[in-house]
This record gives structure tokens, sequence and C-alpha cells, in this order.
């Protein structure tokens, strides 16, 4: 089992649409997980962070679930800017940084 | 500086010659990290620094890649006899410590090797 894992997509959402996608990760041992969001041809940046009791930043949620080891990202209300990848990102311990490969979102006007 | 400095922006060169990219990481960041970024792939970790110090140099992928950084500031990765797999965006990201929360990628380095 790979590391970190995502679907690499991509998801075809219809503006307005609520989407959501996972993350899961081997490592029980795992310490802080992250999205982060990629553009076209642009470096990553930080979405946000993962905490054990989920967090919510505007049209944005993120959830953990460490019993079945995997990190969820729910955007709702999704408008054409959201169209990118969203990279999930997992400390696994002993300063170890793992990246997804993405998941790709496309939202279609 | 404002944010991470990447140098050059694009590079062409030739199957065989040695290359030099550049990263000026945001003041007060003492880690710096190489990632490579190959087209429609995932990041892949090449060598974290702390301070001038490499602590984990795992993910150079063969001797011909090396990287130095001096006065725990700017950082130079060096790809000698460059070979077309080489091809790639190289991204340098700094932050307080290493935890992803705080990382800023520079825009990245797009090498071209043909």
């Amino acid at each position: 089992r790979k590391e970190v894992e995502q679907d690499p997509g991509p998801f075809n959402v219809p503006e307005g649409a609520t989407v959501a996608f996972n993350c899961t990760y081997s490592n029980s041992a795992s310490q802080s997980f992250f999205w982060y969001r990629q553009d076209c041809r642009k470096e990553p940046k930080l979405l946000m962070s993962v905490y054990s009791s989920g967090n919510e930043d505007g049209r944005f949620t993120a959830q953990l679930n460490r019993a079945s080891q995997y990190i969820s990202l729910l955007i709702r209300d999704s408008k054409l800017s959201d169209s990118a990848t969203y990279l999930c990102v997992v400390n696994v311990g002993d300063d170890k940084i793992i990246f997804g490969k993405g998941t790709r979102l496309h939202i279609l006007p | 500086g404002a944010g991470v400095s990447q140098s050059p922006s694009n590079k062409v060169t030739e199957k065989g010659k040695d290359v030099e990219l550049r990263c000026d990481p945001i003041s007060g960041h003492t880690a710096l990290y190489w990632y490579r970024q190959s087209l429609g792939q995932g990041l892949e970790f090449l060598i974290y620094f702390q301070g001038n110090s490499a602590p984990d140099k795992s993910g150079l992928p063969s001797d011909r890649f090396s990287a130095e950084r001096t006065g725990g500031s700017v950082s130079t990765l060096t790809i000698q006899r460059t070979q077309q797999e080489d091809s790639a965006v190289y991204l340098c990201a700094s932050s307080v410590r290493r935890d992803p929360y705080g990382y800023t990628f520079g825009s990245g380095t797009r090498l071209t090797v043909v």
C-alpha cells in the first residue's frame, strides 16, 4: 500500500455542486495532515490543515478519520475558480513529509 | 524577501551538460526543501536542509544530483551530466520548521534536457 494515496480524477463537477474526495495514508503513526492546492503550471499552496476535530474554512471542510486512516476534503457551492489539483500532504513522522499525487478537479460552467 | 525565489525560471540544456538551480528562501526560514515534479506527476522529495546541513538527502535519485546551502540561506541544486529523464519542474520550499503547515514554495525551475 502506498504511503499516501489519492484518486487522480479528474472529477468533472458542475458549478454550484458539492464535491468531496479522500486521501488514504498507510502509517497509523502519521502526525499531521494538510490539503494543498496546485493550479496548472503553478506551485502548490497550502489550502488548509486537517485537525482531528475537523475544520471548516468557508466552503471548504476538511476531516480526519484516524480509524480508517483517511482525510477528506469537501467543497460546497463549487466555483469555476476551484478548478485545480488538490494535494494531500501527510507528516508520517520522523520528519518525513509525503505528498500525494493529487486529485484533479474541473468545475464545469 | 517576501517569498521564495527560484532561478532560472526556465532552463533548456543539452544532454550531458551540468546545470545549477538556485533557491533563495524566505528570510528567517531555517528549513529548505527541494522537490521535483514531472509532467502530470506528484511531488518527488529530493533533499531537506536544516540550516546548512542536510539531515535528509534520501530523495536524491543518483550521485549526479547534489545540493548545498550556504549561510543558512541560498541553496543550489546541481545536476551533473544531465539526462532526458531529468526534465521536470524543480520546486524549492522553505519553512520555519519541518512541518508542511508553513511550507512556502517558489514558482519553480522548469528544466528541459534535449
